[in-house]
């Protein structure tokens, strides 16, 4: 079992390019989640899905998109960066119990 | 919506002593309080959780307390050692377990001291 694996693990990007950050889990959870990391603040969530088809906002949606694929993969779109979006990314997934968090993609945007 | 308060920011502790994390959450209907450990360059990992029915929950040498009067949660770690230094977080939710839409805290960096 891999767990919850993202890609790319670095990315710099220039203020208004786009990118996706990619996200799958072998572990058949239902939900999925996308939450950023920022210094002194802690987790927030940017967007989950419930289960396939589904996605819901969190906290800090606004300049994001998402796409649950399957039930494996759930993606987080960026359109336009900017460079309040620099921050380590984490996406998580769970079942019955606890969530599992992936390693992480650390995103500067110049 | 949600508010976790989490203290101290940093905290040192000599190797053997006990480290204490104290957390405040605002909302009387959360239900759900997770602690994670989070390492350099890794995302955070579940080290203990415990719902609201329950006012403590051991594991070794990792204790968590609830208050729910106080709205208050703690994390102890006794005999500490070298590996538990890294970043704690405090989070407390109100949903279905496993679903739970986690409000964390700020975190607390921990150094253990040999």
């Amino acid at each position: 079992n891999a767990g919850v694996t993202q890609t790319p693990k670095f990315q710099v990007l220039k203020t208004g390019q786009s990118m996706t950050l990619q996200c799958a889990q072998d572990m058949n959870h239902n939900s999925m989640y996308w939450y950023r990391q920022d210094p002194g603040m802690g987790l927030r969530l940017i967007y989950y899905s419930a289960s396939e088809g589904t996605t819901d906002k969190g906290e800090v949606p606004n300049g994001y998109n998402v796409s649950r694929l399957n039930k494996r993969e759930f993606s987080l779109r960026l359109e336009s960066a900017a460079p309040s979006q620099t921050s380590v990314y984490f996406c998580a997934s769970s079942g019955q119990a606890q969530k599992y968090f992936g390693p992480g993609t650390r995103l500067t945007v110049t | 919506g949600e508010n976790v308060e989490q203290h101290p920011s940093t905290l040192s502790v000599q190797e053997g002593d006990s480290a204490v994390i104290k957390c405040t959450y605002s909302d009387s209907a959360s239900n759900y309080f997770p602690w994670y450990k989070q390492e350099l360059g890794k995302g955070p990992q579940l080290i203990i959780d415990i719902r609201s029915n329950v006012g403590e929950k051991k594991d070794q040498r990792i204790a968590v307390t609830l208050n729910k009067t106080a709205k208050h949660f703690s994390l102890h770690i006794t005999e500490t050692q070298p590996e538990d230094s890294a970043v704690y977080f405090c989070a407390a939710s109100n949903g279905n377990f496993g679903n739970e839409k986690l409000t964390f805290g700020t975190g607390t960096r921990l150094t253990i001291i040999p």
